[in-house]
């Protein structure tokens, strides 16, 4: 994958966990926007972050998004049982003219 | 409510074609660009194609270029995807994005197979 995240991420119930995506000078690094996606099993994605650290309405603000240069971080509070589910990093690539993403980072609630 | 939903799929041997379609409702479909997104069984998410909202400018992924077209129709709110040459790799769920604020529908499955 073009933006790279780590496999598995675990947390408690309440506890805070942050999964990490990073990309280069094409995308991320070029100031392109960094979109978060969920998924949970057996559902089609559902975009968590828009804009780097825009929430989508309805979802909760346990949910936040942050970037810096070629780096951008979800970060998740009051982890939720629910939560549970694999989380994608997506950004525009202008090397490939297009949208890029994230291997994936699931994530495991204890 | 935003809601796009994607129809046409199904099963289709090597070589074969599928047109699938979004229908968009919830928005003025007019004003927006969209994609096409697809997730293949056990692996991750792929970008294929983009088109402007006025449907004049479009790119694809090299994955799909010169086998693959999409296109829209605004009066209609419809966004569409053609497929030839249709290969075994091409399987996957296919889903149609709105780019602003991300949103997706629930996809649609082709399977491409003998």
């Amino acid at each position: 994958s073009v933006l790279t995240q780590s496999p598995s991420v675990s947390g408690a119930p309440g506890q805070r966990v942050t999964i990490s995506c990073t990309g280069n000078s094409s995308n991320i690094g070029a100031g392109y926007d960094v979109f978060w996606l969920q998924l949970l099993p057996g559902t089609a994605p559902k975009t968590v972050i828009f804009g780097n650290n825009i929430r989508p309405s309805g979802v909760p603000d346990r949910f936040s998004g942050s970037k810096s240069g070629t780096s951008a971080s979800l970060a998740i509070t009051g982890l939720r049982a629910e939560d549970e589910g694999d989380y994608y990093c997506q950004s525009y690539d202008n090397s490939f003219s297009g949208w890029v993403f994230g291997g994936g980072t699931k994530l495991t609630v204890l | 409510e935003v809601q796009l939903v994607e129809s046409g799929g199904g099963w289709v041997q090597p070589g074969g074609s599928l047109r699938l379609s979004c229908a968009a409702s919830g928005f003025t479909f007019s004003s927006f660009e969209m994609n096409w997104v697809r997730r293949a069984p056990g692996k991750g998410l792929e970008w294929i194609s983009y088109i402007a909202s006025s449907g004049h400018n479009k790119k694809y992924a090299d994955s799909v270029r010169g086998r693959f077209t999409v296109s829209r129709d605004n009066a209609n709110k419809s966004l569409f995807l053609q497929m030839s040459s249709l290969r075994a790799e091409d399987t996957a769920i296919y889903y149609c994005v709105r780019v602003v604020g991300g949103r997706w529908g629930q996809g649609v499955l082709v399977t491409v197979s003998s």
